[in-house]
């Protein structure tokens, strides 16, 4: 069953700006999980945070994590026509499969 | 990084046919492999589970009987969706789960005309 839920569903913005994707979830997990998925393409895995993180930075990725209130963001910034996609969370408990949101359709506009 | 693969990458199919879909690990012995579906702009789906040598596990409202998963080997998952019909038309999604993490294929989109 899809645990994390994504907001918003669709996000458009200019190039340049910075882009916040939010995710919540339901259970505990051992860690939370970005991906990146381009129309019609297989997910490209953006970024790993476990539960006992707080923020993590890859790039112009940065991820928070608040298990308190089962949420994590996802911030792109200086966003790039190239960062156009679908951007999931998933979530990962004990030795359960992933387990996706919904997603969220990022548009940047050139 | 570790590789899984998946093939064919894209397949149409006659109503009423078989498909096979192949999932590889190509540098890793994946002891689980999953298999998801996702429909255009929704998100991924876990249709079952499946360790190798044993039974696959189905997701809730997922037939056992229509989507046939092996997991022969500790490299190689296969499903087939058996007697294909529109509706069955999809991206399915591998995904290969060893000691170094869980790692997904490409996907393969299946359309049933």
């Amino acid at each position: 069953s899809q645990q994390g839920e994504e907001d918003p569903q669709a996000l458009s913005i200019q190039e340049g700006e910075n882009a916040t994707m939010n995710c919540s979830y339901k259970t505990s997990i051992n860690n939370l999980q970005w991906y990146r998925q381009n129309s019609g393409r297989g997910l490209v895995h953006l970024i790993l945070i476990r539960s006992n993180e707080r923020e993590k930075h890859s790039g112009r990725l940065r991820v928070t994590l608040d298990t308190s209130k089962k949420s994590s963001s996802l911030l792109i910034t200086a966003s790039r026509a190239a960062d156009t996609a679908s951007y999931f969370c998933a979530t990962e408990s004990g030795n359960t499969p992933l387990v996706f949101g919904k997603g969220t359709r990022l548009s940047v506009i050139a | 990084g570790a590789v899984v693969s998946q093939h064919p990458s894209r397949v149409i199919c006659k109503s009423g046919t078989s498909v096979k879909i192949e999932c590889r690990s190509l540098d890793f012995q994946a002891t689980t492999m999953f298999w998801y579906r996702q429909f255009p702009k929704k998100s991924l789906m876990l249709m079952a589970t499946s360790n190798e040598g044993s039974k696959a596990t189905y997701e809730q409202g997922v037939e056992k009987d229509k989507f046939l998963i092996n997991h022969a080997s500790l490299t190689l998952s296969t499903l087939t969706v058996t007697s294909a019909h529109p509706e069955d038309s999809s991206f399915y999604i591998c995904s290969a789960t060893g000691t170094i993490g869980q790692f997904f294929g490409p996907g393969t989109r299946l359309t049933v005309l």
